[in-house]
C-alpha cells in the first residue's frame, strides 16, 4: 500500500525545545517537500529536496533544519529559534519535479506549543 | 514571482448544483495547473492535473480547464453532493520548477 506517512498526528512543544517530524513515502519518488499551512495563509514552502543527500531551503526556512540521508526518509526539525511554530505541517512527494509531475500528500503533523 | 489567487474563499451551494470554482495566476509561462481537495485537518488529495498542451482534464463529475492567454483555470464540479464539502486549492510551479505556489483555497459547503 503505496504513500506518505507523517507521525505524530499531533505534537506539543515547550518553549526552547527542538522537536522533529517524521515524513517516511514507500512511492520511491525522487523529490520531498516540506510545507507549512496557517489558517488563511494557504501552504508556505519550507524545504524541498529532488536528490538524496541534497535539499534547498524554501520561502520560510528561517527556524528550520531537515536531513535526506535516505530517499524514502525527509525529517523536518523545528527548532527553538522559529518563534511561532504553531502549525499543520505538510509533507509531499513525486517522482520528479513539479513541472511534469503531481505531488502526493500525507497526512500532515499538527504541532502546538504549549 | 507566480501568484496564485481563488476567489471566492468560501461557497454555499444547495445540493444537485451545478458549480465553478475559479483560480487566477499571474505568470502565463506555466508548465501545469494542479487541483488538490482538503478535507478538515486532513492532507491533500490530487483532483486533476492539467499540463499547459492541455485546454481541459475530466475525472468523473470534476472538469478542470486552463486558459493560459486569460491566467486562469476553473475546476466544475457537476451535480454537487455533500460530500463534495472541502476546501479545494489550486497551485502552480514556481518560476524555478522547484515546488508548488498556492493559492488560500476556496471552502465548499454543500448541503442536503
Amino acid at each position: 500500500d503505496g504513500g506518505i506517512t507523517q507521525s505524530p498526528k499531533y505534537l506539543f512543544r515547550k518553549e526552547g525545545q527542538n522537536v522533529t517530524l517524521s515524513c517516511e513515502q514507500n512511492l520511491n519518488h525522487d523529490a520531498m517537500y516540506w510545507y507549512r499551512q496557517d489558517p488563511g495563509q494557504g501552504l508556505r514552502l519550507i524545504y524541498y529536496s529532488q536528490i538524496v543527500n541534497d535539499f534547498q531551503k524554501g520561502d520560510i526556512a528561517e527556524g528550520y533544519s531537515v536531513s535526506r540521508e535516505k530517499k524514502e526518509s525527509f525529517p523536518l526539525t523545528v527548532t527553538s529559534a522559529q518563534k511561532n511554530p504553531t502549525a499543520f505541517y505538510l509533507c509531499a512527494s513525486s517522482a520528479g519535479d513539479v513541472m511534469r509531475d503531481t505531488q502526493y500528500f500525507g497526512p500532515g503533523t499538527r504541532l502546538t506549543v504549549l | 514571482k507566480q501568484e496564485v489567487t481563488q476567489i471566492p474563499a468560501a461557497l454555499s451551494v444547495p445540493e444537485g448544483e451545478n458549480l465553478v470554482l475559479n483560480c487566477s495566476f499571474t505568470d502565463s509561462a506555466i508548465y501545469n495547473l494542479q487541483w488538490f481537495r482538503q478535507d478538515p485537518g486532513k492532507g491533500l488529495t490530487s483532483l486533476l492535473l492539467i499540463q499547459s498542451s492541455q485546454r481541459e482534464q475530466t475525472s468523473g463529475r470534476l472538469n478542470a480547464s486552463l486558459d493560459k492567454s486569460s491566467g486562469r483555470s476553473t475546476l466544475y464540479i457537476a451535480a454537487s453532493q455533500p460530500g463534495d464539502s472541502a476546501t479545494y486549492l489550486c497551485a502552480a510551479p514556481n518560476q524555478a520548477g522547484t515546488a508548488l505556489i498556492f493559492g488560500k483555497g476556496t471552502t465548499l459547503s454543500v448541503s442536503s
